[in-house]
């Protein structure tokens, strides 16, 4: 079935660096969605990227679809300590058998040190 | 406009025993999806209903089970409780099947 692999698990940064997270699916994919959870907090939305080669910025966040639609990454420049969560990609996969199935990678864990 | 709530936050079961967890999801929203996340992982989808109708299914068994109602709200119920069952559920409510899923709170519970 389909899987979406996150990289790095963990990231340990110092306030004002940056910060990047990695998404790869094994399959082709109809449309990707980041999501920010803080600690002891639920997934909140942050953007949903549908076409190859997508490129959107939110503020000192920038996201990636890759040509293939199977990979896509996150981007964070000058990490502020509001920053602090996991960030976690989820793929829609393609076709009818994938109807709803949004799936989520294992989430990248930043920690930002002031 | 309400967010998506979720009832109860918290839930202690022993093992065998079942479970129902509610979740009533945002105005204007017509698909709920349920999730499991277990400590340290990434939200795993356990199935996902659209107008009261089962609109695709994550690799569970079928002791999970859920219901939609006409307002949209939402059932989860588990039987036969396992101990690795112990986990976050997360509901998500949403205006289609792949578009922006709004989370509630979550129920944690924990199986004895």
């Amino acid at each position: 079935g389909q899987q979406v692999m996150q990289i790095p698990q963990y990231q340990h940064v110092q306030e004002g660096e940056d910060f990047t997270t990695y998404c790869n699916s094994s399959t082709t994919l109809s449309n990707i969605q980041w999501y920010k959870q803080r600690p002891g907090g639920h997934p909140v939305f942050l953007i949903q990227l549908v076409k190859s080669g997508e490129v959107k910025k939110q503020k000192r966040l920038t996201f990636q679809f890759g040509e293939a639609k199977k990979n896509s990454s996150l981007h964070i420049t000058a990490t502020q300590t509001t920053d602090v969560g996991t960030y976690f990609c989820a793929g829609l996969g393609v076709g009818s058998g994938n109807t709803g199935k949004l799936i989520f990678g294992q989430g990248t864990t930043l920690q930002v040190k002031p | 406009e309400t967010g998506v709530t979720q009832s109860p936050t918290h839930l202690i079961k022993t093992r065998g025993q079942q479970v129902t967890l509610r979740c009533s999801s945002q105005s204007g929203h017509n698909t709920v999806s349920w999730y499991q996340q277990a400590l340290g992982q990434g939200p795993q989808f356990i199935f996902q209903y659209y107008r009261e109708e089962e609109n695709g299914r994550g690799n569970f068994p079928p002791r999970f089970s859920g219901l939609q109602f006409p307002n949209y709200s939402s059932e989860l119920n588990v039987n036969a409780l396992e101990l690795d069952d112990s986990a976050l559920y997360l509901c998500a409510s949403s205006q289609g099947g792949g578009l922006e899923q709004f989370f509630g709170p979550g129920t944690r519970l924990t199986v004895l």
